[in-house]
């Protein structure tokens, strides 16, 4: 079985300043881990997602996010924030057998003030 | 091409009635997912078809929640009766392959469910 503990439930930050939104996860076995963006009123976007390969994995709107396995954890960053970038995000995992469920962490209100 | 559709939007009941959720999944994909998001915390898987066939539903009140997708494509699921803590957004997801882990899962917009 696997759990995930997202660190922090509430990160404001200014406008342009940096960000990093911490998860942690627990499992006996090994797993694909994903970052998913929830946009007010709409559903859950993948935002990005690692599988195998290069540790650190990057989305299109210039959010990045690193494995370390040694600390189980995926933490999720971005260097410059936008007022667009207002969401609550959710870290998930997958175990890599093909019917293992995806199980997600509380969420993180990422709110940005001008 | 089109995301995964739900319906209604939002509903509210009132306890012990009985309330259903419709959901229609990306043309094409295989497994079907839903999820039940109480407020503040993440989504929990409750029940997951491939094609027309359930493949986890450990999660399903079975006393009182129930799913079906007949013909392998659209889904119901049924609260039957609800209680107050039942108050959540239930989330439909789609994804082409369950044989893949590596398989993308899309999320619909999902049903706010207020129980009073």
């Amino acid at each position: 079985a696997q759990s995930v503990t997202q660190l922090d439930s509430q990160v404001p930050v200014f406008e342009e300043a940096p960000v990093e939104l911490r998860c942690n996860y627990s499992s006996s076995v090994s797993v694909y881990l994903f970052w998913y963006v929830q946009y007010p009123n709409q559903g859950l976007q993948l935002l990005l997602k690692y599988l195998s390969g290069s540790t650190l994995v990057e989305s299109i709107n210039g959010f990045e996010a690193e494995f370390n396995k040694s600390q189980t954890s995926f933490h999720l960053r971005k260097p410059s924030v936008h007022i667009s970038d207002t969401a609550e995000y959710f870290c998930a995992v997958r175990g890599l057998q093909g019917a293992q469920k995806l199980v997600f962490g509380q969420g993180t209100r990422l709110t940005i003030n001008p | 091409e089109a995301g995964v559709a739900q319906s209604p939007r939002y509903k509210i009941i009132e306890k012990r009635q009985s309330v259903a959720f419709w959901c229609n999944p990306i043309s094409g994909h295989a497994t079907l997912y839903w999820y039940q998001q109480i407020l503040g915390q993440g989504p929990k898987l409750l029940i997951q078809f491939q094609n027309n066939g359930v493949v986890d539903d450990s999660q399903l009140p079975k006393d009182r929640f129930s799913a079906e997708r007949l013909k392998g494509v659209d889904s119901t699921l049924k609260i039957q009766p609800a209680k107050l803590e039942d108050s959540a957004v239930y989330l439909c997801a789609s994804s082409l392959d369950l044989r893949g882990a590596r398989d993308t899962q899309y999320f619909g917009p999902g049903t706010r469910l207020t129980v009073l």
